[in-house]
């Protein structure tokens, strides 16, 4: 099957620095979508995004949609301690313009940030 | 509210037991999904059903059975032919929207399975 290519796998940072982290695709996905797990729980929906070029923000988090549909970034600005879990990237195989299809999910990205 | 319920939270199986693993949603989503997690891997795809009464294999569906026989519910059997089941599992549903720009992939809490 397809595979994301997550990096880094884990960063250790001070509060208030900034965050990012990317995912590489050898495929085309016509969705990215970014997610945070807290541990124990399931993954939450942070980002969505539907078009090439395209780049959203959700209060300190800003992602952004490759040009050629093949990678998206993360970046988190001034971190702070409940930042801290895993942020997986997930590309999406839509069928027949449906929007509902199997994620790919990328390996993660353990982020731990120190008060 | 709406949400994706599983249970139970934790579960012990003895080696050469089926277990079923739980996945109740109120979303009114047409799409489930089982997800498994293995720490220091991203979510491998077990199986997944976009209507009921019928479903497909995912990437790593060996060992596993589903049924979709409700629109809310997605049981999953992890079989004794699994050979290393202990993992965290997740399940997921999602709407079946024509292109909706409001994509909606919700996950439970998930499951985590250990054999004894």
């Amino acid at each position: 099957g397809q595979q994301l290519n997550q990096s880094p796998q884990s960063m250790f940072i001070q509060e208030g620095e900034d965050v990012s982290m990317n995912c590489t695709s050898s495929s085309i996905f016509n969705t990215w979508l970014w997610y945070k797990q807290d541990p124990g729980e399931g993954p939450v929906l942070l980002i969505a995004l539907y078009k090439a070029g395209e780049l959203t923000s959700n209060g300190r988090l800003t992602a952004q949609f490759g040009i050629t549909r093949k990678d998206s970034f993360l970046n988190i600005s001034a971190s702070i301690p409940s930042d801290v879990g895993i942020y997986f990237c997930a590309g999406l195989e839509n069928a027949g313009g449906t929007s509902y299809g199997k994620l790919t999910f990328g390996q993660g990205t353990i982020l731990t940030v120190h008060p | 509210d709406g949400g994706i319920t599983q249970s139970p939270k934790y579960l012990f199986r003895k080696e050469g037991q089926n277990v079923t693993l739980s996945c109740e949603q109120n979303l009114n989503h047409d799409a489930m999904y089982w997800y498994r997690q293995d720490p220091g891997q991203g979510l491998r795809l077990i199986y997944y059903s976009q209507i009921v009464n019928d479903f497909q294999k995912g990437d790593i569906a060996e060992g596993y059975s589903v049924s979709r026989e409700k629109k809310e519910s997605f049981p999953l059997t992890v079989t004794s032919a699994q050979k290393n089941p202990t993992a965290f599992y997740l399940c997921a549903s999602s709407t079946a929207g024509q292109g909706r720009s409001d994509y909606g992939y919700t996950f439970g809490s998930g499951t985590r399975l250990t054999v004894v």
